[in-house]
């Protein structure tokens, strides 16, 4: 295991589709996080998960947005109905809960909605 | 209300020289401090990180500075080389009541380090 993996790596959707990514974090991280960044930005929270438990949504993560990591391990995030203002870079991170604090960032998934 | 301030949008800095990137943070809350860097279309690369217990850490050509009293930062990089040409992000985390809590990120300095 190298690092965070996410699953695509881009995709074009057309407005009011559905699309879902994937992350794949180090395997002895229970923390996975989630973040958005558009240009010109720094990345910025959306929501985060300990072991299978979402602690916290940003206000970002309107009601089109729902993440999952059902068995502690990979994540998935969904954005319904797409909006053009949802093109943005979709950032996945790991880390554990306590001891060292760093945060690893996957490659990220580029979502370009037309 | 941006919580994490990089004021610089860009810096120019010659090979071999020092490049000093520079980092306010408003909330009190924050007690760990990193640095990322980012090439494009690619995630961010952890660089370096402190702690609010610590002044200053150092590993290899790369050295973070913070100053609590007045709420700053700073990355240095010496000597400077064209491969560290990127956009560096600072990034703060707080509450140790909490553990590792998400990670709130400035707007990024991008570097061109020129040969």
């Amino acid at each position: 295991d190298t690092g965070v993996s996410q699953d695509p790596r881009h995709k074009i959707t057309k407005r009011g589709q559905n699309v879902t990514f994937r992350c794949d974090p180090i395997s002895e991280h229970n923390r996975l996080y989630w973040y958005r960044q558009t240009l010109g930005q720094g990345p910025e929270f959306l929501t985060y998960f300990q072991n299978e438990a979402q602690l916290e949504k940003s206000r970002l993560l309107s009601d089109r947005f729902s993440a999952e990591r059902p068995k502690g391990s990979f994540s998935t995030l969904e954005i319904q109905r797409t909006e053009q203002g949802d093109s943005a870079m979709y950032l996945c991170a790991s880390s554990l809960a306590v001891g060292l604090r760093t945060q690893y960032f996957g490659p990220g998934t580029r979502l370009l909605v037309l | 209300d941006q919580q994490v301030k990089q004021n610089s949008p860009s810096l120019s800095v010659q090979e071999g020289r020092i490049s000093i990137l520079n980092c306010d943070y408003t909330n009190s809350m924050f007690d760990y401090f990193l640095w990322y860097k980012k090439y494009p279309a690619e995630g961010p690369t952890f660089l370096i990180s402190i702690s609010s217990i610590k002044d200053k850490n150092e590993d290899g050509r790369f050295t973070v500075f913070l100053n609590k009293s007045a709420k700053h930062l700073s990355l240095h990089i010496v000597p400077s080389q064209p491969g560290d040409s990127a956009v560096y992000f600072c990034a703060a985390s707080g509450g140790l009541s909490s553990g590792n809590t998400p990670l709130v990120f400035g707007k990024g300095t991008r570097l061109s380090v020129i040969a």
